[in-house]
C-alpha cells in the first residue's frame, strides 16, 4: 500500500519561498500509472496545485503559474513543490498525493499546514 | 471554469436514516465526478469516482448516482463513523480539476 509523507518548514515569512517534499513508500514513483500531485486545503476550500509525471512533465494550475514549480527525483522516490513569493493567502494544509491520471486522487499524505507569517 | 455547489452545507442526520447529499455543477461534467470523505485532522478520502464507482474499503451503503450536472451522494443506514465532509470534485475540465465545499454530516 502506498504511503505518502509530506515534509518541510511549517512557517515561511511573506515575499519568500515555500518548500515541501513529498516522500512516497509502498510504491515507486516511477510508473506510468500515475501522475503526483499537490492539493492545498484553507478550512473547506480545496485546490489543486499541480502534477508531476516520472518523465518531468509537468501540470500547474494556472491561478498559480509563475509561482509554482514541482520537481521529482526517482532515485530517492520523492517529488517536491515550490511556492514563490507567498502570501498569508498561501496559508494552507498542503497535501501530496497520488492522481489515478483521470483526475481523481486516490492517496493522500496526511499533510502539512504551512502558515505565512512574518 | 467548472463550478461544483454542494447542498446542504450541513446535514444533521439520525442514526440508521438515510443521508443525501447534492453536488451540482455550473455545466456538464458527464460521470466525470468524484467524492471524498475527509474526517477531522486526515487527509480527503476518496470514496467514490467516475460518478458511481465505490473505491476500495467502503461499503455498500455508500452510494453515487448522476451524470452531466446533477449528482448525489447517498449514505442510507447512517452509523457514527460517516460523521464527516464530504467533498465532490470534477475531472472533467481536468486539469485542474475543481472541488465544492463540502456538507458536513452530523448525527441527530
Amino acid at each position: 500500500q502506498v504511503h505518502l509523507q509530506e515534509s518541510g518548514p511549517g512557517l515561511v515569512k511573506p515575499s519568500q519561498t515555500l518548500s515541501l517534499t513529498c516522500s512516497v513508500s509502498g510504491a515507486s514513483i516511477k510508473t506510468s500509472e500515475f501522475f503526483w500531485s499537490w492539493v492545498r486545503q484553507s478550512g473547506r476550500d480545496l485546490e489543486w496545485i499541480g502534477y508531476i509525471f516520472y518523465t518531468g512533465i509537468t501540470y500547474y494550475n494556472p491561478s498559480l503559474r509563475g509561482r509554482i514549480s514541482v520537481s521529482i527525483d526517482t532515485s530517492k522516490n520523492q517529488f517536491s513543490l515550490q511556492l514563490r513569493s507567498v502570501t498569508a493567502a498561501d496559508t494552507a494544509v498542503y497535501y501530496c498525493a497520488r492522481d489515478s491520471r483521470r483526475g481523481w486522487v486516490d492517496s493522500w499524505g496526511q499533510g502539512s499546514l504551512v502558515t505565512v507569517s512574518s | 471554469e467548472i463550478l461544483l455547489t454542494q447542498s446542504p452545507a450541513t446535514l444533521f442526520v439520525s442514526p440508521g436514516e438515510r443521508a443525501t447529499l447534492s453536488c451540482r455543477a455550473n455545466q456538464t461534467v458527464y460521470s466525470d465526478l468524484a467524492w471524498y470523505q475527509q474526517k477531522p485532522g486526515q487527509p480527503p478520502r476518496l470514496l467514490i469516482y467516475d460518478g458511481s464507482t465505490r473505491a476500495a474499503g467502503f461499503p455498500a451503503r455508500f452510494s453515487g448516482r448522476g451524470f452531466g450536472t446533477e449528482f448525489t451522494l447517498t449514505i442510507t443506514n447512517l452509523q457514527s463513523e460517516d460523521c464527516a465532509v464530504y467533498y465532490c470534485q470534477q475531472f472533467s475540465q481536468w486539469p485542474p480539476g475543481s472541488f465544492g465545499l463540502g456538507t458536513r454530516v452530523e448525527i441527530k
